[in-house]
């Protein structure tokens, strides 16, 4: 099936430092949409891609659409403690009758 | 205003009790979803209802019953409870069931079971 692969699984990072993480598929995908889960809430979208080549930021994020639609990059620019979470890909899968989530990067951020 | 509401968010049972969840979108959204996320993180799609009809029913044991009385809720019923449904679950609305422009989730529901 269109299973998504983040990695890496978990990051500690200090306060300041940039972030990359990333997502990847054996299939096609043809929107990207990248979700933060603070601890006791519901995922929330931060950046959605359509177009293969894209990159779109959203303040100190920036994600990037794949060339080949099979992958893509989050980075996060001078980390904040509040930039703690967990951090999910997503797509929609073929029939578009779901979104196919990733299994979430965890990040932790020392002050 | 709350956009996607879900009802209770903690909730403790026994094995073997009967309990609902419910879960309330006033975006106007047509397609609603329920979905399971485990100790691990990982999310898991229950069910999808778009416009009141169920299209999405992924490998879920018969106790879990979704109910849609109107393209706003879509509530969740559980049967018979056991210890391995302790999780959080969470509900979801798209504007249509492509969504293509995300999904607006609730804050959850964590359900214990003990």
């Amino acid at each position: 099936g269109q299973q998504l692969n983040q990695s890496p699984q978990s990051m500690f990072i200090q306060e300041g430092e940039d972030v990359s993480m990333n997502c990847t598929s054996s299939s096609i995908f043809n929107t990207w949409l990248w979700y933060k889960q603070d601890p006791g809430e519901g995922p929330v979208l931060l950046i959605a891609l359509y177009k293969a080549g894209e990159l779109t930021s959203n303040g100190r994020l920036t994600a990037q659409f794949g060339i080949t639609r099979k992958d893509s990059f989050l980075n996060i620019s001078a980390s904040i403690p509040s930039d703690v979470g967990i951090y999910f890909c997503a797509g929609p899968t073929r029939a578009n009758n779901d979104m196919r989530f990733g299994a979430g990067t965890r990040l932790t951020v020392k002050p | 205003d709350t956009a996607v509401s879900q009802t209770p968010k903690y909730l403790v049972t026994q094995m073997g009790n009967d309990k609902s969840i419910k879960c309330e979108q006033n975006l106007g959204h047509d397609t609603m979803y329920w979905y399971k996320q485990d100790s691990k993180k990982f999310l898991k799609i229950m069910f999808s209802y778009n416009n009141k009809e169920l299209i999405i029913n992924e490998t879920v044991p018969n106790r879990f019953s979704p109910k849609s009385p109107d393209k706003a809720h879509l509530n969740l019923h559980i049967n018979s409870l056991e210890l391995g449904d302790s999780a959080v679950y969470f509900c979801a609305s798209s504007l249509d069931r492509a969504s293509l422009y995300g999904y607006t989730f609730g804050s959850g529901t964590r359900l214990t079971v003990v």
